[in-house]
């Protein structure tokens, strides 16, 4: 177990669709990644929050959005959802920003599936 | 740009035998890299890092390889055991340490 608490661990909705998916961190962590793993492909880096502030942006759609809260867990927004975002979700976090390293762990992931 | 990847997407190696999984990195900037293991349903797990300073370090029955000259980096296990079947990622970082970029994965089955 990581540390890192991942919910739901399954979703399934339909296109068009909004969803949030929700990362509480590992105790004492202040960072929070989100990535995106499709199939059996490598992750994506999605986003950073760094104590409640975005401090890194990757490949992240326009429809997709996040935030960390001063409780410091995160949600990720996906919105107007489409069959080519079905893939599995994780959260990573970590105790600082620029410690993406040995410090981070991942969360078990969120699968979502768009039909 | 920045990429990660893997020369083989699958290995299958006998139970006691030892396994070696290969990446090549494009990005000269990085600066650290680190080898995960995934377990089907679970998140990446760390197994072992490695700065770019360095050009061996090893672990409880893993070693990993970094050759800067040729942008390879590889991850070797000794005596697999079932329980190292898994995807292997290796994933590269620059300066500063904001995002980890993976590669796309071996999958390392062990046959008994």
């Amino acid at each position: 177990d990581s540390g890192v608490t991942q919910t739901p661990k399954h979703l399934i909705t339909a296109t068009g669709q909004r969803v949030t998916l929700r990362c509480s961190p590992r105790s004492g962590d202040l960072s929070v990644y989100w990535y995106q793993q499709s199939l059996d492909q490598g992750l994506q880096f999605l986003i950073q929050y760094y104590n409640g502030e975005e401090r890194a942006k990757g490949n992240i759609l326009e429809r997709f959005s996040a935030q960390q809260f001063p409780d410091l867990h995160s949600e990720l927004n996906l919105s107007s959802l489409e069959l080519g975002d079905s893939a599995l979700y994780f959260c990573a976090s970590s105790v600082g920003p620029g410690k993406m390293n040995t410090e981070a762990f991942f969360g078990q992931g969120t699968r979502l599936t768009v039909v | 740009g920045e990429s990660v990847g893997l020369h083989l997407p699958t290995l299958s190696v006998q139970e006691g035998d030892n396994s070696i999984i290969n990446c090549a990195y494009s990005n000269s900037a990085s600066d650290y890299f680190i080898w995960y293991k995934q377990e089907s349903g679970k998140g990446p797990q760390f197994i072992i890092d490695i700065r770019s300073n360095m050009d061996k370090r090893q672990g409880q029955r893993v070693t990993v390889l970094l050759n800067k000259t040729v942008k390879h980096l590889s991850l070797q296990i000794a005596a697999t055991q079932p329980g190292d079947s898994a995807v292997y990622f290796c994933a590269e970082t620059g300066q500063g340490a904001q995002k980890l970029v993976f590669g796309q994965g071996t999958r390392l089955t062990i046959n008994p």
